[in-house]
């Protein structure tokens, strides 16, 4: 059981060039996050999904895109990264409130990003 | 705009010592707040949740006291152990639909041995 597994783990992008980072998680969860994590700001969500074909904006959703075409994967997006995208990137995973009202997020160990 | 305030930045606390972190929320429409522990190069894990309907919750050495009319809760760490040196974020969300949590900035917890 892998719980959620994001790749890459690192990434040096220059600035106008795009990149997809993936996510994927074992646990048939029904809801999926993405989250961008930076010093003294705390994680804040970028794009989240309820379910397979659904995905809706986040508090910080400029400058990204995402799909989720299979339950278990969440892509997220970067069509012309720009350096205020350098951040770690945590995907997450839950069961929806059906199933459990207060279920954790799961997260994986982040993609860490760098724009220059 | 914060919708959650969390203090302080960074604590240092002797071991076997208590150690106190405090947040404070806006969004009255919030109706869920975890507590995350996050150790370097992973992602943060559920440590403690509570509701508005309890003022306080324990797990082990781990208690969240909530106190709704101020929209004030703190995590409370007794007997403090090296092994729980982290970053630790307090959260809100509303528990209708996706689990939106809004995170505050976080707190860099050291506990000297």
């Amino acid at each position: 059981n892998a719980g959620v597994t994001q790749t890459p783990k690192f990434r040096v992008l220059k600035t106008g060039q795009s990149m997809t980072l993936l996510c994927a998680q074992d646990m048939n969860h029904e809801y999926m996050y993405w989250y961008r994590q930076d010093p003294g700001m705390g994680l804040r969500l970028i794009h989240y999904s309820v379910g397979e074909g659904t995905t809706a904006k986040g508090e910080v959703p400029d400058g990204y895109n995402v799909s989720r075409l299979k339950k278990q994967n969440f892509l997220l997006g970067l069509e012309s990264a720009a350096p205020s995208q350098t951040s770690v990137y945590f995907c997450a995973s839950s069961y929806s409130r059906d199933r459990g009202p207060d279920s954790p997020l799961h997260f994986g160990n982040g993609t860490r990003l760098t724009v220059t | 705009q914060q919708q959650v305030k969390q203090s302080p930045q960074s604590l240092i606390v002797q071991k076997g010592g208590i150690s106190i972190i405090n947040c404070a929320y806006e969004n009255t429409a919030f109706d869920y707040f975890p507590w995350y522990q996050q150790f370097p190069g992973k992602g943060p894990a559920l440590l403690i949740a509570i509701r508005p309907d309890v003022s306080e919750k324990k797990e082990g050495r781990f208690t969240i006291s909530f106190n709704k009319s101020a929209k004030q809760f703190s995590l409370h760490i007794m007997d403090s152990q090296p092994g729980d040196s982290a970053t630790y974020f307090c959260a809100a969300s509303s528990r209708w639909g996706a689990q939106k949590l809004v995170f505050g900035q976080g707190t860099r917890l050291t506990i000297n041995p």
